[in-house]
């Protein structure tokens, strides 16, 4: 069982602006460590998104933006496009050991 | 490139032993440590535990402690994932993943292809 709670879904239209939540605790999000975000496609290896709470690969669209405060961590995809249909997971650390969020799959209306 | 290519996927019996691979290149495999995740079928990511190769340290996910082994040849820049007797429930993709970022604390990037472990009888 993760620590890390996601929305199981979120859906809009193209075009539409997204928010993805990452809700942790005081062991976790909150005791300061960092949160990163990726990408996995349907049928494929997961990609990084987000790295240090909010900044981008070299290659990601700046349509993709993460930011953190206190215990949670939000992941914003703005102008949304069918290609960006896929599931979503933020991970971060507890107790200096990895973990993953629950995940959330995007559906482009 | 910084590039990670595993082993192809496994087809196995409960109670047989298992090791998959995943080789490092375009990079220096002993300065980055190196983690696997598992990904069961239609479920999420479940980070398993990551190794350094440059010494060995090891640390595991309380949840795979004692089940699973990592290990790594540093002199040919390979990381392994092991089991010494499979169970039904080990059917999964496991990924090996680079860890960015300089310590133990950082992102995976990049990320090996997958290799998919069935076991069944």
């Amino acid at each position: 069982q993760s620590v890390l709670t996601q929305p199981p879904s979120v859906s809009g239209a193209p075009g539409q602006r997204v928010t993805i939540s990452c809700t942790g605790s005081s062991s976790n999000i909150g005791a300061g460590y960092d949160v990163h975000w990726y990408q996995q496609l349907p049928g494929t290896a997961p990609k990084l998104l987000i790295y240090g709470n909010s900044n981008r690969p070299s290659g990601v669209p700046d349509r993709f933006s993460g930011s953190k405060s206190g215990t949670s961590a939000s992941l914003a995809i703005s102008g949304l496009q069918a290609e960006d249909e896929a599931d979503y997971y933020c991970q971060s650390y507890d107790s200096s050991l990895g973990v993953f969020g629950t995940g959330t799959k995007v559906t482009v209306l | 490139e910084v590039q990670l290519v595993q082993s192809g996927a496994e087809v196995k019996k409960p109670g047989e032993s298992l090791k998959i691979s995943c080789k490092g290149s375009g990079y220096n495999f002993n300065s980055y440590w190196i983690g696997w995740v598992r990904q069961m079928p239609g479920k999420g990511l479940e980070w398993m535990g990551i190794i350094y190769p440059g010494d060995s340290d090891t640390r595991y996910s309380p949840s795979f402690q004692g089940q699973v082994t990592i290990s790594a040849d540093k002199s040919i820049s390979i990381a392994y994932l092991q089991w010494s007797s499979l169970k039904a429930s080990d059917t999964a993709m496991y990924y090996c993943a680079r860890l960015a970022g300089g310590n133990s604390l950082g992102w995976f990037d990049p990320w090996g292809q997958g290799t998919l472990v069935t076991v069944s009888s």
